[in-house]
């Protein structure tokens, strides 16, 4: 079984200033990892994905994001934020089974900035 | 290419009744994933369809089914809704083979009353 732990429910943050969101995960398999965005009244963006190789991810909009194996983590990080990045952040975690595999997520980080 | 759509984007039901959502996958996906998202909380995997049949099926109740069609797109329907059956619905579709991204659409948002 693969569960997410999203440590922070919301996390407010001013305009240009650095960001980091944290993510936990738990699996007994090697795992695929990704953010998601969600913005009011929408449905999920993909930010980033972390399926093999670099442990460094470069996703849309300015994020990052390190898978480390070690800690089991795999926080999202943006070097200045800006107003319209306000939103619903989602991990979640999946592992390949030789066919489309479904995805668990955390519970979300709501990322708010203000001026 | 016109993505994920669902449809309908917004529905009233009231207890007991019989909902069905509509979902047509990103142009070249052969594989639909449903999710719950409950307010405040993130997705909870419903089911997941490929070539017409139910591939894999999260921890939801039978009054929670589904149905794939020839060209890929899907159907979720929830018999005797209960007040917690209140939630986001977001269909997801990808195309099976090597792990591929799963693509959602805007969702629709079912209130039960």
């Amino acid at each position: 079984a693969q569960s997410v732990t999203q440590l922070d429910s919301q996390v407010p943050v001013f305009e240009e200033a650095p960001v980091e969101l944290r993510c936990n995960y738990s699996s007994s398999v090697s795992v695929y990892l990704f953010w998601y965005v969600q913005y009011p009244n929408q449905g999920l963006q993909l930010l980033l994905k972390y399926l093999s190789g670099s442990t460094l991810v470069k996703g849309i909009n300015g994020f990052e994001a390190e898978f480390n194996k070690s800690q089991t983590s795999f926080h999202l990080r943006k070097p200045s934020v800006h107003i319209s990045d306000t939103a619903e952040y989602f991990c979640a975690v999946s592992h390949f089974t030789g066919t489309a595999s479904k995805l668990t997520f955390g519970t979300g980080t709501r990322l708010q900035v203000t001026l | 290419d016109a993505g994920v759509t669902q449809s309908p984007t917004h529905l009233i039901k009231t207890r007991g009744q019989q909902v069905t959502l509509r979902c047509s996958p990103k142009s070249g996906h052969d594989t639909v994933s449903w999710y719950q998202q409950a307010l405040g909380q993130g997705p909870q995997f419903i089911f997941q369809y490929y070539e017409e049949e139910e591939r894999q099926r999260g921890n939801f109740p039978d009054r929670f089914s589904g149905h794939q069609f020839p060209n890929y797109s899907s159907e979720l329907n929830v018999n005797a809704l209960l007040l917690g059956d209140s939630a986001l619905y977001l269909c997801a579709s990808t195309w099976t083979g090597t792990y591929n991204e799963q693509f959602f659409g805007p969702g629709t948002r079912l209130t039960v009353l």
